[in-house]
């Protein structure tokens, strides 16, 4: 399977709200449910920020979304934040298998 | 509380095998939906998945390493262990282990992440 895609690059000032997508096909994002969200700050590990398209763990702040239409999931975060900033990977489940996005580069500006 | 930790070599020789061990407590690899998975992420470079194996023993590889990797658990000692055969220096990169949850597909929490430089 191909790695899903994401724009690199996305940017917003502090309390805007920045949308950031993530497309697949018919054979990924749009079969199924299991998209999901992860916040990467430098040097750290990843973070799960949204499961099953637009569910939240416990302590993820509801600033963060999701949502799907077809073969595309986004992620909104509203309400930006300078801890906001970082990379930000989608992944959807493909049948047993996994795969990432590409990854953007959130900016707080 | 759940936590995961990787441990291998810092660095690895070009063409040599890469054992990794991924450490974990707090869960069982013996519940239902439940597995390991390890992830790498070159420096500067994306997140990629690589393997995940399940409580039944089940395994799956990312397609583009799937040759030259082997996953196994060891449900007594709480670890999962990565092989990676014919190492190259584009395999450097941190490899994390996470668990995931199969009937959900998500990865929580990670493990630090260990960073492997091949190199002669």
């Amino acid at each position: 399977q191909s790695a899903l895609t994401q724009p690199p690059s996305a940017s917003g000032s502090p309390g805007q709200s920045v949308t950031i997508s993530c497309t697949g096909t018919s054979s990924d994002i749009g079969a199924y449910n299991y998209i999901s969200w992860y916040q990467q700050h430098p040097g750290k590990a990843p973070k799960l920020m949204i499961y099953e398209v637009n569910k939240r763990p416990s302590g993820v702040p509801d600033r963060f979304s999701g949502s799907k239409s077809g073969n595309t999931a986004s992620l909104t975060v509203s309400g930006l934040q300078a801890d906001d900033e970082g990379n930000y990977y989608c992944t959807s489940y493909v049948g047993g298998d996994v795969v990432f996005g590409g990854g953007t580069k959130l900016t707080v500006l | 509380q759940i936590t995961l930790k990787e441990s291998g070599p810092a660095l690895a020789n070009p063409t040599q095998t890469l054992t990794l061990t991924c450490t974990f407590s707090g869960f069982s690899l013996s519940s239902s939906g439940v597995g390991v998975g390890w992830i790498r992420q070159p420096p500067g470079k994306a997140l990629e998945w690589l393997a995940l194996i399940y409580w039944d023993d089940e395994k799956r590889f990312g397609p583009s390493l799937s040759s030259r990797l082997t996953i196994t658990k060891d449900t007594s000692k709480n670890q999962v262990i990565l092989t990676m055969t014919n190492l190259d220096p584009v395999d450097t990169a941190t490899y994390y282990c996470a668990r995931y949850f199969l009937f959900s597909s998500w990865f929580d929490p990670w493990g630090p992440g260990t960073l492997v430089t091949v190199s002669s």
